[in-house]
């Protein structure tokens, strides 16, 4: 089955300090890809969504600024959260579209969970 | 503002009974609807999905459930088995697919 990988699995950084996450579909090409985010009992909230080689869209109330995404390619996307403050602390998982498959059907990466002291 | 609730955090069946897994919707517009099952340190994974236009989907011991009139949908899982017991997710989407709204998630307990 296709598999998306994430990386890093965790994370701890200082406040206003950068992270890069990184999201691969490893054995299939990503049309698109989505970021989620999710707090401890809440739902997967889609934060923005990013097809290879344009401008990722992002959801209201998402600073784009502050939330960097960038698809170069149709196998890694990757967000940056800059100068992360504590608020920031949270579990970010992606997503991956192909175009070979159903075009409901999403595959996720397992996660990264961000920790801003 | 939450378009897709889950308002049962856990459930817990005995192995062989049914699950019964629920979920409500808010926006009339959404045209498929979707089943994630979540283990521990791993990414969702799709489970089954029905569209706008059938009432009901089944796939082996895994059955959903529309109903447009009242914004539900339920996921029945019969028989349960204990290795059933994960984070199961509903989720939404428009027709052309580029969103997806998800709900905050039933962790299922199958006890032996």
């Amino acid at each position: 089955g296709a598999v998306v990988s994430q990386h890093p699995s965790r994370v701890i950084c200082k406040s206003g300090t950068s992270v890069k996450i990184e999201c691969r579909s490893l054995d299939f090409q990503a049309t698109t890809m989505f970021w989620y985010r999710q707090f401890p009992k809440q739902s997967l909230m889609l934060m923005a969504t990013s097809n290879e080689g344009s401008k990722a869209t992002y959801e209201q109330g998402v600073e784009k600024d502050k939330f960097l995404i960038n698809h170069a390619s149709l196998t890694l996307s990757t967000l940056t959260v800059t100068s992360a403050h504590p608020e920031d602390s949270s579990f970010y998982i992606c997503s991956a579209q192909t175009l070979a498959g159903a075009p409901y059907e999403q595959y996720f990466g397992p996660g990264t969970r961000l920790t801003v002291t | 503002d939450q378009q897709v609730k889950q308002n049962s955090p856990s459930l817990s069946v005995q192995e062989g009974r049914i699950s019964i897994l629920n979920c409500d919707y808010t926006n009339s517009m959404f045209d498929y609807f979707l089943w994630y099952k979540k283990y521990p340190a791993e990414g969702p994974t799709f489970l089954i999905s029905i569209s706008s236009i059938k009432d009901k989907n089944e796939d082996g011991r895994f059955t959903v459930f529309l109903n447009k009139s009242a914004k539900h949908l339920s996921l029945h899982i019969v028989p349960s088995q204990p290795g059933d017991s994960a984070v199961y997710f509903c989720a939404a989407s428009p027709y052309n697919f580029n969103k997806f709204y998800f709900g905050s998630g039933t962790k299922l307990n199958v006890k032996p």
